[in-house]
């Protein structure tokens, strides 16, 4: 089955830019989606069409795609910004929507 | 507002019968499908299928077809999962989510999102 990979974790320290990658062979022909989820708490849609930003989404957050990867990058992180975050896509034929694994961004 | 607001958290016990629901307002239930994501304890988030309010046609994920049913009854608004015969593992928690895009079948995003149903199974 398809799958998208996401690293486990990023770190960073507060004022840096955060890189959160996403891979997956049906990248370059899917759109890609991000959630962001706060323990506790429902994911919030933060990306959507690999780089559109829904209203009320903070500036800092934007998303890019090159070949089979998609990257979310947030710029001048805050500490509000420490949560998982979740890339989404559907397998090549568009039958199944598919879910990276989760990555954790740590604000040191 | 667009909402999605899901019934509360259930205690069961294996081999009971479950069905939760997903409440939608603020907008036109029947022109967005509905999906439901599983998120076991401490782990990652799995789509297992959908639904159109508007004809209750399903799609669902390899990983659950069979073990789960999705339905709708459009004139209420509302979504539901459920299980004919709960297990331990069935252990975790259900979100629903509205489906937007301008494709008929899986590719879309999901805004927004149901507060999540608490399911545990235990003996």
């Amino acid at each position: 089955s398809y799958e998208l990979t996401q690293p486990p974790s990023v770190s960073v320290s507060p004022g840096q830019t955060a890189r959160i990658t996403c891979s997956g062979d049906a990248l370059p022909k899917q759109y890609a989606y991000w959630y962001q989820q706060k323990p506790g708490q429902a994911p919030v849609l933060v990306i959507y069409k690999d780089s559109e930003r829904p209203s009320g989404i903070p500036e800092r957050f934007s998303g890019s795609s090159s070949g089979t990867t998609v990257t979310l990058t947030i710029s001048g992180v805050q500490a509000e910004d420490e949560a998982d975050y979740y890339c989404q896509s559907a397998d090549s034929s568009g039958t199944s929507v598919v879910f990276g694994g989760g990555t954790k961004l740590t604000v040191l | 507002e667009v909402q999605l607001v899901q019934s509360g958290a259930e205690v069961k016990k294996p081999g009971e019968s479950l069905r939760i629901s997903c409440k939608g307002s603020g907008y036109s239930f029947t022109s967005y499908w509905i999906s439901w994501v599983r998120q076991m304890p401490g782990k990652g988030l799995e789509w297992m299928g959908r639904i159109d309010p508007s004809d209750s046609y399903t799609n669902y994920s390899p990983s659950f077809q069979g073990h789960v049913t999705i339905s709708a009854d459009k004139s209420i608004s509302t979504a539901y999962l459920q299980w004919s015969s709960l297990k331990a593992s069935d252990t975790a928690m259900y979100y629903c989510a509205r489906h937007v895009g301008e494709w008929s079948d899986a590719r879309g995003w999901f805004d927004p999102w149901g507060q999540g149903t608490l399911v545990t199974v235990s003996s």
